[in-house]
């Protein structure tokens, strides 16, 4: 059974760098493309970007100038990097797994929320 | 690109249906094969629930299906259960960027 195991801090204050980690578990590393999804409180799910397994990134343009996403094949995790935070950053951020060409998120990590705050 | 727009609230009875429309710009939702929907629990990360416009993976309801219709794809989850009470959101590949649309999400209540 594929899991997608998330971590990373959860406070920050206007400025920091968000950091997060996504680990899968169960399944092969290779063949998708490793998505990150957020979701302010209270409001909807916006795509933030993805990484497949050769390292090749799309980036939401609103985020693209503070976002890196990254991986390690070898250790089968990818990671998110926001720069530059604001309250407006604010969000629980997930995880997914999408199947090269495919047009859909079949697994999600398990969420995590990160709240930007002086 | 704005998101796709999803009506804010549906309810309905036990045994009635219901359905949620997922509309957008004539290339947002230009290829219903490239429209998913997520069923999501307070808390709870969201869970695919139909893929290439009409696909339901395994272990999902029959009682979901989807149509489509011009520019909208709409969910119907037919005979409600109470476990159907949850957000449901639409989501289109958009071939530009950003790659992928959220629609605004709807709650289902279950009266």
């Amino acid at each position: 059974q594929v899991q997608l195991q998330q971590w990373g801090a959860g406070l920050l204050k206007p400025s920091e760098t968000l950091s997060l980690t996504c680990a899968v578990y169960g399944g092969s590393f290779s063949g998708y493309y490793w998505s990150w999804i957020r979701q302010p409180p209270g409001k909807g799910l916006e795509w933030v970007g993805e990484i497949n397994h050769g390292g090749s990134t799309n980036y939401s343009p609103s985020l693209k100038s503070r976002l890196t996403i990254s991986l390690d094949a070898s250790m089968s995790h990818f990671s998110l990097n926001l720069s530059s935070v604001t309250a407006a950053d604010t969000a629980v951020y997930y995880c997914a797994r999408r199947r090269l060409f495919t047009y859909y998120f079949d697994y999600w990590g398990q969420g995590a929320l990160v709240t930007v705050s002086s | 690109q704005s998101a796709l727009t999803q009506p804010a609230s549906v309810s309905g009875s036990p045994g009635q249906s219901i359905t949620i429309s997922c509309t957008g710009n004539s290339s947002d939702v230009e290829s219903f094969s490239l429209v998913s929907w997520y069923q999501q629990y307070p808390g709870k990360a969201p869970k695919l629930l139909i893929y290439e416009g009409t696909k339901r993976p395994s272990g999902v309801s029959n009682r979901f299906s989807v149509s489509k219709s011009a520019n909208a794809a709409s969910l119907t989850i037919s005979g409600l259960q109470a476990e159907d009470e949850a957000d449901y959101y639409c989501c289109s590949y958009a071939r530009s960027r950003p790659l992928w649309l959220f629609g605004g999400g709807t709650k289902l209540t279950v009266l």
